[in-house]
């Protein structure tokens, strides 16, 4: 069973410049979260989509976004990058309902804003 | 506010002996408990999930879960150099599906 794939793993941006991550989440989950974390910090929950919708929403600013496909897969979008948005990028998926929500982790996106 | 404690360490214990891992959180219709163990510059991973009260053992891991007073711990018996990291609680409300996560504790075992 395949795991959950982030892309790309690695990314260099520009201030100003925009950036789109993606997450294919584990085949049959439908429940796609994302997360921002910093050095020596704790998981800061961006956003959550479950079938195409956003259901949960992080303390973010808008420049932060995101979107769900019909398969499940997840897009995070960063417009006008700033120099803070340095962090890796983690996107987690589940199954998004009853008791066990068990989520799985990516490997991440390491996103470095010069 | 949900929220879910830790304590941050850094916990340092010796190899071989028992670790003990700590979390409170504060939604007592919480239903679900995930701990999860992250090495540095490295992904989460799920290591142990509980949903009822009492102990729940998986090879050298045990959690323990006690609703009444809103805990759940991780010991982590015979540890060895590789247990080595951030342990993260983690709590889902039931409320929305949203995990609500504690900020980890580093675990050092000592050789």
């Amino acid at each position: 069973k395949a795991g959950v794939t982030q892309t790309p793993r690695y990314l260099i941006k520009t201030r100003g410049q925009q950036v789109t991550l993606s997450c294919s989440p584990i085949s049959g989950h439908r429940s796609v979260s994302w997360y921002q974390q910093t050095p020596g910090q704790g998981l800061q929950f961006l956003f959550e989509y479950f079938s195409e919708t956003q259901r949960n929403k992080g303390n973010f600013p808008g420049r932060f976004s995101g979107r769900q496909f019909s398969n499940s897969r997840s897009e995070m979008n960063v417009s006008t990058l700033e120099l803070g948005d340095s962090a890796l990028y983690l996107c987690a998926s589940s199954l998004g309902e009853g008791l066990n929500t068990e989520a799985f982790f990516g490997q991440g996106t390491r996103l470095t804003v010069v | 506010q949900k929220e879910v404690e830790q304590n941050s360490g850094p916990l340092s214990v010796p190899e071989g002996a028992i670790a003990s891992l700590n979390c409170t959180y504060s939604d007592r219709v919480s239903q679900s408990f995930f701990w999860y163990r992250q090495y540095s510059g490295k992904s989460p991973e799920l290591i142990m999930s509980i949903y009822s009260n009492g102990d729940k053992e998986d090879g050298r891991f045990t959690a323990q879960l006690n609703k009444a007073s809103q805990y759940v711990s991780l010991l982590i018996r015979d540890s060895q150099p590789s247990d080595s990291a951030t342990y993260l609680c983690a709590v889902n409300p039931w409320s929305n599906y949203q995990l609500i996560w504690g900020a980890g504790t580093k675990l050092i075992i000592k050789p």
